[in-house]
């Protein structure tokens, strides 16, 4: 499984756009990129996956160069409410299931 | 849809002693896993189900840990006897059936376990 870097913390304020990337040098031709976001006390939540170029959902765009080696987790307008831990996933869909989390990204936006 | 629970919440316990974790899946969900997340460290699977089956245990720490999913509804996870290093969060998650690595998981919110 591919491994991922990501940044262990970033700060924002309200308002601004929020963009987190990640690289994963060794992700395979099978391999999709999935974010999952975690709040204090509770449990990760999907929030978006793609293959290449870009993907977009009510939530959050996530961009992937053709050499597929980072991605970046743009998240739009961010409020106080995203305040959370963010984490970049990479895996196929044929390997049989678990998620394999890193340090994620802790992301601070202030008022 | 209702989603993913776990009972209980927190559980303090002795060294020593057992505990019992339960996790509720969404219904319908044939793939239910367990994570977890000890002091300071990554979250780190524990195990997959695929209904009644353990399709990957490859996870689980040592054979203290005893996951179980009879009828291939909810599941167990038994920790006997429980160690300090048992301490953390264990998380359940589920998803729909037919789907490979990284389709969309369901969490719950975990149960925190702490062990003196």
């Amino acid at each position: 499984l591919a491994k991922t870097t990501q940044p262990i913390s970033m700060d924002s304020y309200e308002g601004q756009e929020v963009n987190i990337t990640c690289s994963h040098n060794n992700i395979a031709t099978n391999d999709y990129i999935t974010w999952y976001q975690q709040f204090p006390s509770q449990g990760p939540r999907f929030i978006i996956q793609g293959y290449k170029t870009k993907v977009t959902n009510e939530v959050a765009s996530l961009f992937i160069p053709a050499d597929r080696k980072s991605s970046t987790l743009s998240l739009p307008r961010v409020s106080l409410s995203d305040t959370a831990v963010y984490y970049c996933l990479v895996g196929a869909y044929n390997q049989g299931g678990k998620l394999i989390f890193g340090q994620g990204t802790e992301l601070s936006v202030k008022p | 849809e209702a989603g993913v629970t776990q009972f209980p919440s927190h559980s303090v316990i002795e060294k020593g002693q057992t505990v019992t974790l339960r996790c509720d899946p969404i219904s319908g969900h044939d793939n239910l896993y367990w994570y977890r997340r000890v002091m300071g460290k990554e979250i780190k699977f524990l195990l997959h189900f695929v209904k009644e089956s353990k399709q990957d245990e490859s996870g689980m720490p040592n054979n203290r840990f005893l996951a179980e999913r009879t009828g291939g509804t909810y599941s167990t996870l038994k920790v006997q006897p429980a160690e300090l290093e048992d301490s953390g969060v264990y998380f359940c998650a589920s998803s729909r059936p037919g789907v490979g690595a990284l389709y969309e998981q369901y969490f719950g919110p975990g149960t925190r376990l702490t062990v003196t």
